[in-house]
């Protein structure tokens, strides 16, 4: 069964400062989604990661994924309150015959 | 243009009764799933549609659960004699899928959902 950890779950952080989100996954694969979800509302597509060593960025956010390493990061760069939203990873485990499995997610705090 | 839709935003039931939700994808979008959200339980798939047909239905959570699609668009999520654990949002997304190698034809892209409160 295919596990996925983000860690950490809450992040209170100051405006300006960088972090970094870590997204573990068990098994195998090579599509990794990072997601946004504001209060309320759906999920806002960010980045789909689809080889090793993929690197994507739009504005302060700059996501990467390590097959080998079963990792995916999510790094903010000079964070700002707008950033503040709860941030999901997801792995499609196989083929495209199955829905993605999500991690518990990330809830970010900015502080101005 | 148009982005997913679903409907209605919002439902409340009896326990016992049943509940049709319904998702309308992006047009020309081959495939669809059906997620949920609680608070307990996360984010959790549920089925996936490619076309018609639903390869997948392991994530139904049993078997007061069905789903269908026809004419390869519009798909209704049913939840029959609903329990209060069934009260989560139910989310639904659609995907080009794979229609080409570039990155956003692995996209999914989630509706508003409907938020399901059975009491």
């Amino acid at each position: 069964e295919l596990k996925v950890e983000q860690n950490p779950l809450f992040l209170s952080m100051q405006e300006g400062k960088n972090y970094t989100i870590y997204c573990n996954y068990s098994t195998t694969s090579d599509r990794l989604y990072w997601y946004r979800q504001d209060p309320g509302k759906s999920l806002e597509s960010l980045f789909v990661l689809l080889s090793n060593g993929a690197v994507k960025q739009e504005g302060r956010l700059m996501a990467s994924l390590d097959t080998k390493a079963r990792l995916s990061t999510l790094h903010i760069t000079a964070a700002v309150h707008d950033l503040s939203a709860t941030y999901f990873c997801a792995v499609d485990p196989g083929g495209g015959a199955d829905g993605l499995t999500f991690g518990k997610g990330t809830h970010l705090i900015i502080q101005p | 243009g148009a982005g997913v839709s679903q409907s209605p935003s919002n439902k409340v039931t009896e326990k016992g009764k049943d509940v049709e939700l319904r998702c309308d994808p992006i047009s020309g979008h081959t495939a669809l799933y059906w997620y949920r959200q609680s608070l307990g339980q996360g984010l959790e798939f549920l089925i996936y549609f490619q076309g018609n047909s639903a390869p997948d239905k392991s994530g139904l959570p049993s078997d007061r659960f069905s789903a269908e699609r026809t004419g390869g668009s519009v798909s209704t999520l049913t939840i029959q004699r609903t329990q209060q654990e069934d009260s989560a949002v139910y989310l639904c997304a659609s995907s080009p899928r794979g229609t080409s190698a570039e990155p956003s034809s692995y996209e999914q892209y989630f509706g508003p959902g409907t938020r399901l409160t059975v009491t």
